[in-house]
């Protein structure tokens, strides 16, 4: 079946610092790659997406790049800021079998310190 | 911006109780599903919904889950026999259509099963 993988967290940095957070997938089909975002007490928001092999998504200085050579959609950024501490989750829909409905990773908790 | 309302924010019952949980779609939506998210777990599929019927559930999905939409417009999902293992976070997620990939959630409703 479809699985996501993401690192383990938390993941702590100091502001200004650079952001990885390692995503990898298995799909039955052609999946479409998500990375949402879970601020503290809110719902789950879409920070960015890729419907296709080498496609960037890209939203308030986060990219990820969906490889499928190594099925992986990391997500990354130059900077982090203090508002960018939430919970990160990735995520895969394939149309085809599952009707769109997402796989998701475990999340990855960020922590920014000014 | 048009948002996904879900209703209560938080509920607790006792083990053995029925609850509803409330979702109201984006109005020109046409898919609906559940999630949930088991405190310090990954975001789960439960079921989804279209053209007034289940097209998919997964494992979790018991006949102790149902989901409706009585009234054209709130999507429900109701839980007979709350056990404690219900305890969790519910996201409600609408998609436009088909072809459009991005899902909007809710903010979802903590259970608390006692």
């Amino acid at each position: 079946g479809d699985s996501v993988t993401q690192m383990e967290g938390p993941v702590t940095l100091s502001e200004e610092a650079f952001l990885t957070i390692n995503c990898t997938y298995t799909a039955t089909g052609y999946p479409s790659l998500f990375w949402y975002v879970q601020y503290p007490g809110e719902g789950l928001q879409l920070l960015l997406k890729a419907t296709k092999a080498d496609d960037k998504g890209s939203n308030k200085g986060f990219e990820a790049t969906y490889r499928k050579e190594t099925t992986s959609f990391h997500l990354e950024k130059g900077s982090v800021q203090v508002s960018d501490s939430a919970v990160y989750f990735c995520a895969l829909s394939v149309k085809e079998t599952s009707g769109s409905r997402l796989t998701f990773g475990e999340g990855t908790q960020l922590t920014v310190n000014p | 911006e048009p948002e996904v309302t879900q209703t209560p924010s938080h509920q607790v019952t006792q083990m053995g109780q029925e609850v509803i949980l409330r979702c109201v779609p984006i109005s020109n939506h046409l898919y609906f599903y559940w999630y949930r998210q088991i405190l310090g777990q990954k975001v789960e599929f439960l079921v989804s919904f279209y053209n007034n019927e289940i097209s998919e559930k997964s494992e979790i999905f018991d006949d102790q889950f149902s989901v409706e939409r009585p009234d054209g417009s709130n999507f429900t999902l109701k839980i007979r026999s709350t056990k404690l293992e219900d305890s969790a976070m519910y996201f409600c997620a609408t998609l436009h259509d088909g072809k459009n990939t991005e899902a909007f959630f809710g903010q979802g409703t903590r259970l608390t099963v006692v």
